[in-house]
């Protein structure tokens, strides 16, 4: 049980466009969703906390009209990176949970190379 | 804010022997989460261990073991009998857990554990 799918495992686009990844719970009903970003070597930093049916919080320094949240469904967030560009690839790991304070499930993540 | 530290960035260990990660912890609150996570080569982030703050108890699973000390701030990690697969990045978290307070998991630098055979 608890298993969170993301979608997809890795992805390549040219600078200036748009990707969307998909976070899905697939086994329980996410109420809140959160996705993080890690470079290489390093740790996991949060980029922002989706609750489902409500507009995305970010973390302080992170760009919302470039990093768009959506979390329309208990079992789906997506997050689109607009305008990609060389500085945005990185790996991008979702985590859900079925309630406040309840233990968060990692997706396997999506690596993200933009050229 | 919360903050997580590892101080140390690689450890290594025999397989079959006992290692222990080291990691301590600021944060003003009284009630709140502490967990380690294991970050394998796939990066599938994987729950390790979990500690309640208001228990006194150290928690086990298994081969996992920690040291929590509440007034120091420090929650260490001891990995008995270490297997092959035990080889991985590990990471300390902290998560509030008072009601109204953030969610959010707040991560350190981890610390990347190599077994010897």
């Amino acid at each position: 049980g608890a298993v969170v799918s993301q979608h997809p495992s890795w992805v390549i686009c040219k600078s200036g466009t748009s990707v969307k990844i998909e976070c899905r719970s697939l086994d329980f009903q996410a109420t809140t969703m959160f996705w993080y970003r890690q470079f290489p070597k390093q740790s996991l930093m949060l980029m922002a906390t989706s609750n489902e049916g409500s507009k995305a919080t970010y973390e302080q320094g992170v760009e919302k009209d470039k990093f768009l949240i959506n979390h329309a469904s208990l079992t789906l967030s997506t997050l689109t990176v607009t305008s990609a560009h060389p500085e945005d690839s990185s790996f991008y790991i979702c985590s859900a949970s079925t309630g406040y304070l309840n233990e968060q499930f990692f997706g396997p993540g999506t690596r993200l190379t933009v050229l | 804010a919360q903050t997580v530290t590892q101080s140390q960035p690689e450890m290594s260990v025999q397989e079959a022997e006992t290692v222990t990660l080291s990691c301590t912890y600021d944060t003003s609150e009284s009630d709140y989460y502490l967990f380690w996570y294991k970050q394998p080569p796939s990066r599938q982030m994987i729950l390790v261990i979990r500690q309640e703050a208001y228990k006194q108890q150290n928690a086990t699973e298994n081969r996992f073991s920690v040291n929590f000390q509440k007034a120091a701030k420090s929650f260490s990690l001891k990995i008995s009998d270490s297997q092959l697969g035990d080889a991985a990045m590990y990471f300390c978290a902290y998560r509030s857990a008072n009601q109204g307070g953030s969610e959010k998991l707040v991560f350190g630098k981890g610390t990347k554990l190599t077994v010897n055979p």
